[in-house]
């Protein structure tokens, strides 16, 4: 199945830094949503964005849905132990049902380093 | 407000047997997903339903089938079971015009 490219694939990082992710699809999309998944759970949505240009912030996250509408990057401010996890971006689109199914990025892995 | 609830969390078959998965979604949301999740594939869609309606059909072999009631409590069931099938199956809920889906924490199944 389909997948959207999202790199770096995994990062290590000490406490304290910033983080970078981005995601990249050859279709555009509607909508671009950023979840994290912990061990042994389901993703957590973090940020949603709905039109393209768009720049969100929630606490020490932001997100910007990319002009093209083919991409995204995710970037956490001053990273914290609970940062730690898988982090998705997804990407959906509109269709005569309202919204359709999510696509998913390859994930990228948080890890930090004491 | 409860959360999307998925049972059981974990489970053990065999090939060759079939199993069923349940989900309930959050109060007032009428929309149900189901996702599989694997290693080497990632996240990739099943099928979506709507109103006791399937909406969407992910590239999935039809031993994978699922349902929704008029409560939009959903299952979906497995045939046939292959040990390629072991993952972990996410639910997930929205309401018709929230874009965020919310899903549950998943049912680990393992096939041996």
């Amino acid at each position: 199945g389909q997948q959207l490219n999202q790199s770096p694939q995994s990062m290590f990082i000490q406490e304290g830094e910033d983080v970078s992710m981005n995601c990249t699809s050859s279709s555009i999309f509607n909508t671009w949503l950023w979840y994290k998944q912990d061990p042994g759970e389901g993703p957590v949505l973090l940020i949603a964005l709905y039109k393209a240009g768009e720049l969100t912030s929630n606490g020490r996250l932001t997100a910007q849905f990319g002009i093209t509408r083919k991409d995204s990057f995710l970037n956490i401010s001053a990273s914290i132990p609970s940062d730690v996890g898988i982090y998705f971006c997804a990407g959906q689109l509109e269709g005569s049902f309202g919204n359709e199914k999510l696509t998913f990025g390859t994930g990228t892995r948080l890890t930090i380093i004491p | 407000k409860a959360g999307v609830t998925q049972t059981p969390r974990y489970l053990i078959k065999t090939r060759g047997q079939q199993v069923t998965l349940s989900c309930s979604p959050i109060s007032g949301h009428r929309s149900v997903s189901w996702y599989q999740q694997t290693p080497g594939q990632g996240l990739q869609f099943l099928f979506e339903y709507f109103s006791e309606t399937q909406r969407n059909k992910g590239n999935f072999p039809g031993r994978f089938s699922g349902r929704q009631f008029s409560n939009s409590r959903s299952e979906m069931n497995v045939s046939t079971l292959e040990l390629g099938d072991s993952a972990l199956y996410l639910c997930a809920s929205s309401f018709q015009v929230n874009y965020g889906y919310t899903f549950g924490s998943g049912t680990r199944l393992t096939v041996v």
